[in-house]
């Protein structure tokens, strides 16, 4: 079945500085990826999408990037910010019914 | 901006009772899910809902759970028997048809004792 890891659970910043949050994936069939972000206390947000024919997409201050051949998903926070803190986790569909199978998620803790 | 919302925020109940957690979805939206969250782990597909019927369920979804949209608004998860192990946050998601984005609800904590 799918399964959606997440290489590294905490990740610790300075202000300012960028950021890098990654994910693997197993199933080379996945087409649809997904970066939720997760406050405390509050439902995942949904932050940016990719679909497998693209390799790369940018949002605000936000870019993700697929690597299907390693099958291999990274999110990119620029000039990270204390809001940024939270955890954030991948995501990928799957099934007939776009389910989301999320990963362990990665602790984002910003110091100013 | 429309958005999920879950009642009670926080839900405590005895083992063996009945829970009813309850959402509702965006209100053009077509497509409902239920996931749950174990405190520390992460979020865990439960069932998909479509055309007032269960689209898809996970293995976590057995008997004990049942969802239901009574009124055309509401969309509610149902744990008839609770387990210590049911504590976890369950959030309500929706998402419109044509459209891949899943929209969440702030969650309900249940705490089984």
């Amino acid at each position: 079945g799918e399964s959606v890891g997440l290489h590294l659970p905490t990740l610790s910043v300075q202000e300012g500085d960028n950021s890098i949050i990654n994910c693997a994936y197993s199933n080379s069939a996945s087409d649809y990826f997904i970066w939720y972000k997760q406050e405390s206390g509050k439902g995942p947000q949904f932050i940016i999408d990719i679909r497998s024919n693209m390799d790369k997409r940018q949002g605000q201050r936000v870019t993700v990037l697929l690597n299907k051949t390693v099958k291999h998903l990274s999110l990119q926070i620029a000039a990270t910010q204390p809001g940024d803190s939270a955890v954030y986790f991948c995501a990928v569909y799957g099934g007939a019914t776009n389910k989301l199978i999320f990963g362990t998620g990665t602790l984002l803790a910003v110091q100013p | 901006e429309p958005e999920v919302t879950q009642t009670p925020s926080h839900q405590v109940t005895q083992m063996g009772q009945e829970v009813i957690l309850r959402c509702v979805p965006i209100s053009n939206h077509l497509y409902f899910y239920w996931y749950r969250q174990i405190l520390g782990q992460k979020v865990e597909f439960l069932v998909s809902f479509y055309n007032n019927e269960i689209s898809e369920k996970s293995e976590i979804f057995d008997d004990q759970f049942s969802v239901e949209r009574p009124d055309g608004s509401n969309f509610t998860l149902k744990i008839r028997s609770t387990k210590l192990e049911d504590s976890a946050m369950y959030f309500c998601a929706s998402r419109p048809q044509g459209f891949s984005e899943q929209f969440f609800g702030p969650g309900t904590r249940l705490t089984v004792l």
